[in-house]
Order: structure tokens, then sequence, then C-alpha cells
């Protein structure tokens, strides 16, 4: 069955560095975009970056562009998420997960989000 | 960006009631429109995506419809375990966004 499962988390100091990782298994993982989806302790869902099934595009959310960078190793089935300047706001449960779709037929490189992981809590705090 | 707006934002409802969550998109988004279904200290769960299609596996109690920007997700007789909050999301443009959630809660 896919699995994804990231590590990583911790608590870091306002201004420092996080490196996320995610182990993907159970699918063909060149086949399909993968993407970072936040959610902030008590607060909704906040998308944060997607990069493409070949490592082609990435694209990020306004709230991170500059200091987060998603990566990819279709060698070892891993994606990471590499986060600079951390703010007390970029506190949250960091999810990583797959695009739903993949082949010729989907919309865009970035459509629905299935399946997630279990997720990895960042705290920002001094 | 694309501003998706969910209401009720909570709802209470008795096991058996018809639910039923909107989501109206700022624009135009055709049917790229996604639903899913997060349940206290759990990962969000795929139920719907482009605003009909009932993923594998979802009771058909479940159902979505819409397109351009209103959208409508329906529970049609309310189980004990679909308490949840249910997001949507669009995927028409990026950056992807969510709805605000709307949780849904048992009497």
């Amino acid at each position: 069955q896919v699995q994804l499962v990231e590590s990583g988390g911790g608590v870091v100091q306002p201004g420092r560095s996080l490196r996320l990782s995610c182990a993907a298994s159970g699918f063909t993982f060149i086949s399909h975009g993968m993407h970072w989806v936040r959610q902030a302790p008590g607060k909704g869902l906040e998308w944060v970056a997607v990069i493409w099934y070949d490592g082609s595009n990435k694209y990020y959310a306004e709230s991170v562009k500059g200091r987060f960078t998603i990566s990819r190793d279709n060698s070892k089935n891993m994606v990471s998420l590499q986060m600079n300047s951390l703010r007390a706001e970029d506190t949250a449960i960091y999810y990583c997960a797959r695009d739903g779709c993949s082949g010729n037929n989907c919309y865009s490189g970035a459509n629905w989000i299935d399946p997630w992981g279990q997720g990895t809590l960042v705290t920002v705090s001094s | 960006d694309i501003q998706l707006t969910q209401s009720p934002s909570s709802l209470s409802a008795s096991v058996g009631d018809r639910v039923t969550i909107t989501c109206q998109a700022s624009q135009d988004i055709s049917i790229h429109l996604n639903w899913y279904q997060q349940k206290p200290g759990k990962a969000p769960k795929l139920l719907i995506h482009d605003a009909s299609n009932l993923e594998t596996g979802v009771p058909s109690r479940f159902s979505g419809s819409g397109s351009g920007t209103d959208f409508t997700f329906t529970i049609s007789s309310l189980q004990p375990e679909d308490r949840a909050t249910y997001y949507c999301q669009q995927h028409h443009n990026r950056p992807l966004t969510f709805g605000g959630g709307t949780k849904v809660e048992i009497k």
C-alpha cells in the first residue's frame, strides 16, 4: 500500500533552518508530483509547495517563497523540504503528500492530493 | 490567488440527517474542486476529486456537485463516524488553496 513517512520535525529557534524528509513507498514514485501541506495548531490547511514528477518544476506558496526549497531524489523515492529563516508563523504540522493524478490526462502537475503522510510537527520558538 | 469560501464553518446534525456543505470560489474554477475529510489528530483524506468523482472505497453517502464558482458536498445520511472537519480545495490555479473548513458534529 502507499506509504509516506515524514521525518525531521522538531523545535527550532527563529531564524534557523530545518530539513524535512519524506520516504515514499508502495507506488511508482517517478510518476507523481509531490506536495508539502501544513497545518498550524488548531487551524486549517495551507498548501506549501509542489515538485513535478521529474523535478522539472517547483512552485511555492507566497508565504514561504525564497525561504523554503522542495527537492526530490527519484533514485531513493524521497522528497525533502529545506526550510530556512524560520519564523514563529511557520509552526505547524507538515504533511508530505502525493499528487493524486498521473499520466497525460492530468489538468496540471498539481491536482488533488492523495494520500497524505502522518505529518511531522515543526515548532519555531525561542 | 483563488479564495474558497466554505459554509457553514460548523454544524451539528443527528445520525441519519442529510448534511450539505457549500464551497464558493472567487473565480471560475471549472470542475477543479476537491473535498477532504480530516478526523481529529489524523491526516486529511481525499473523498472526492474534480467536483463529483468519488474516490474508491469512500461510502456512497458522500457526494459532490457543482462547477464554475459554486460547489456542494453532501452526506446523504450522517453516520457517527462522519464526525470530522471537511475541506474543499481547488487546483485550477496555483497556488493551490483550501477552504476554511466545516466542522461536523453529531447531536
